[in-house]
This record gives C-alpha cells, structure tokens and sequence, in this order.
C-alpha cells in the first residue's frame, strides 16, 4: 500500500518568504509523486510531478520539489511566496493499479500569505 | 473549452433521495476517475474507468453506481442519500499510462 504524510495542517510566511511544504511517503515500488494545489472553491491543479527521471522536479508558478529516496521525502518550495499562493496544497502518490493511476492524498496543507 | 467538467456545481437535497452528478471530459483521454472529498478536505479516490471498463472500486457503498456510456463521460449515481454523502465530488482524467490526471471544478452536494 502507498500513503503520503504531510507534516503541518497550517503553513503560514510572509509575502516574499521562503516556502517550504513537507511530504512524506512509503510505497513498496518506486513511486510516482505529486503536488496538486487547491484554490478556495475550485478543482485541483497539478503543480508538478516526478515520474523517475530527474530528482529535482520544477513546476508551474515558481514552485519546485525535490525527490530524496533516502529520506522517502517530496518537499514542494518555492523561493518567494506571492499573496496568489494562499491555497491547499495536496501531496499525492501513485502506484501501478491494474488499469487506472490510483492517487492515494496526503491530508492537505493550508498555505496562508501574510503581508 | 472546459477540459473537465461537471454539473451540477452544487446539489442540496433531502435524505432518502436519489441524484446523479454528471461528468464530461474533452481530452480524449480514456480513463475517468471519482474522487470524494470531506469536510476535512481529505481526497479519497471512489472509482477509475478505463474505455468504459470499472477498474477500482475503492469499497464504496453499493448506493453509488457509477455509470461510463462513452469514454468521454462518467456519471455519478447515489441511492437513498445519506448525510454523510455530504462532500465534494471530483471527477478527473487520464490518458492511458499517463500519471497525470486533470480534475473537474467540483460538485458540492449537501444531504439535508
């Protein structure tokens, strides 16, 4: 079974700070990994994605994330947080699953902006 | 030029009843997904189709009945609705081996 932990419900920075949004995982096969963001009453984008290639994975609106098999992490960051990035941010893994690409969800991140 | 999407928005209807949510993609791909979220935002897949074919059905109550007439669309059916159906329903896409799926806007149903 596959199953990604995101540490901290709540995430808040400052306009310009550093962000940075933690994902865990475990899976038993190598695991494809992704950050979907969710804006307030809308679907989900995806931000990026790593599918075994390159380790270091850059994605849309400045937002990057580093595969590190040793620490089964996936961190999502971004240099300079913008007002626009206040969101939920949702960590996900995939796994072979006869068929369809099962996502299994990691409980959320809330990334509040404060000026 | 919507990729993913679905009606209605919002449903708010009584316990006992029945409602469908339709969904729509114009990617062409050939997998459809459900996903429900709850209060707590938390994202749990329902069920995948693959050209019309049920691939995952992730233990749901038999009062959900997915049904796929195309490639291009999957319908959400929901028996004798429950309060704890309340949710967000998500439908998403993907081609094939692809392992990027794209999601609809949501549809946000209150069992009253």
């Amino acid at each position: 079974a596959q199953s990604v932990t995101q540490l901290g419900s709540h995430v808040s920075v400052s306009e310009g700070a550093l962000v940075l949004l933690r994902c865990n995982y475990s899976s038993s096969v190598p695991p494809y990994l992704f950050w979907y963001v969710q804006y307030p009453n809308q679907g989900l984008q995806l931000l990026l994605k790593y599918t075994s290639a390159a380790t270091l994975v850059k994605g849309i609106n400045g937002f990057e994330a580093e595969f590190k098999k040793s620490e089964t992490s996936f961190h999502l960051t971004k240099p300079s947080a913008h007002m626009s990035d206040a969101a939920e941010y949702f960590c996900a893994v995939s796994g072979p699953s006869r068929g369809g690409n099962k996502l299994t969800f990691g409980t959320g991140t809330q990334l509040k902006v404060e000026l | 030029d919507t990729a993913v999407s679905q009606t209605p928005k919002y449903l708010v209807t009584q316990m006992g009843n029945d409602k469908s949510i339709k969904c729509e993609q114009n990617l062409g791909h050939d997998t459809m997904y459900w996903y429900k979220q709850d209060s707590k935002k938390f994202l749990k897949i329902m069920f995948s189709y693959n050209n019309k074919e049920l691939i995952i059905n992730e233990t749901v109550p038999n009062r959900f009945s997915p049904k796929s007439p195309d490639k291009a669309h999957l319908n959400l059916h929901i028996n004798s609705l429950e309060l704890g159906d309340s949710a967000v329903y998500f439908c998403a896409s993907s081609q094939g081996g692809s392992w990027e799926q794209y999601f609809g806007p949501g549809t946000r149903l209150t069992v009253t």
